[in-house]
């Protein structure tokens, strides 16, 4: 079975620092792979999606990057933190070729401080 | 953890009762529709989906309606339970791209014991 995992579950970091997430997505073989944020209270905003090694399709300008290293690993990042970088990050990962069911990692929980 | 469901609209039920939550999406070309539920500080899960070619698809308790001439999806729980206590999500498949989909702003169930 498939199994995706996000670290770490919370982090706290001041303006100004560096950022890296990192997911992984096991028992499966090319998946697409996306980064969401989800500030308190609201719904989920597209980061990034890649459909494959060294892919990245960025939704949203902004303060973060994202990477595909591996097949299966997706990293988000960042140089410098905002205040407004705040928030739940999530890692999902669908079946290649098609937009259907994504399934979503635990998430990290990031406070920026 | 922080509640996702801080400033989303709220629908409250008795133990027992059916729920049914309501959702208007906006491209009459999206041709796949899925409903996620999503407890606190976590990331959220697949309930269940529907094409564009049915107008109703049941699971265990749950229902999901399509109406495509108003664009309108719901989500029906039958006997809703203390545990169903959630944010749901619709999401819809994207126009532009086959790979993304585009989620609802959500709505909080409570359920009263």
């Amino acid at each position: 079975s498939q199994t995706i995992h996000q670290w770490p579950a919370t982090l706290v970091q001041p303006v100004g620092s560096p950022l890296s997430l990192e997911c992984t997505v096991e028992g499966t073989s090319n998946p697409n792979l996306y980064w969401y944020r989800q500030a308190a209270g609201r719904g989920l905003q597209l980061l990034f999606y890649s459909v494959g090694i060294g892919q990245i399709s960025s939704e949203v300008p902004q303060n973060l990057s994202a990477s595909r290293p591996q097949d299966r690993q997706f990293i988000l990042s960042s140089k410098k933190l905002l205040l407004s970088d705040s928030g739940f990050y999530l890692c999902a990962w669908s079946v290649p070729d098609t937009v259907y069911e994504q399934y979503f990692g635990p998430g990290t929980r990031l406070t920026v401080t | 953890g922080e509640s996702v469901g801080l400033h989303l609209p709220t629908l409250s039920v008795q133990e027992g009762d059916n729920s049914i939550i309501n959702c208007a999406y906006s491209n009459s070309a999206s041709d796949y529709f899925i409903w996620y539920k999503q407890e606190s500080g976590k990331g959220p899960q697949f309930i269940i989906d529907i094409r564009s070619n049915m107008d109703k698809r049941q699971g265990q308790r749950v229902t999901v309606l399509l109406n495509k001439t108003v664009k309108h999806l719901s989500l029906q729980i039958a006997a809703t339970q203390p545990g169903d206590s959630a944010v749901y999500f619709c999401a819809e498949n994207s126009r532009d791209s086959s790979y993304k989909l585009i989620f609802g702003s959500g709505t909080r169930l409570l359920v009263r014991p």
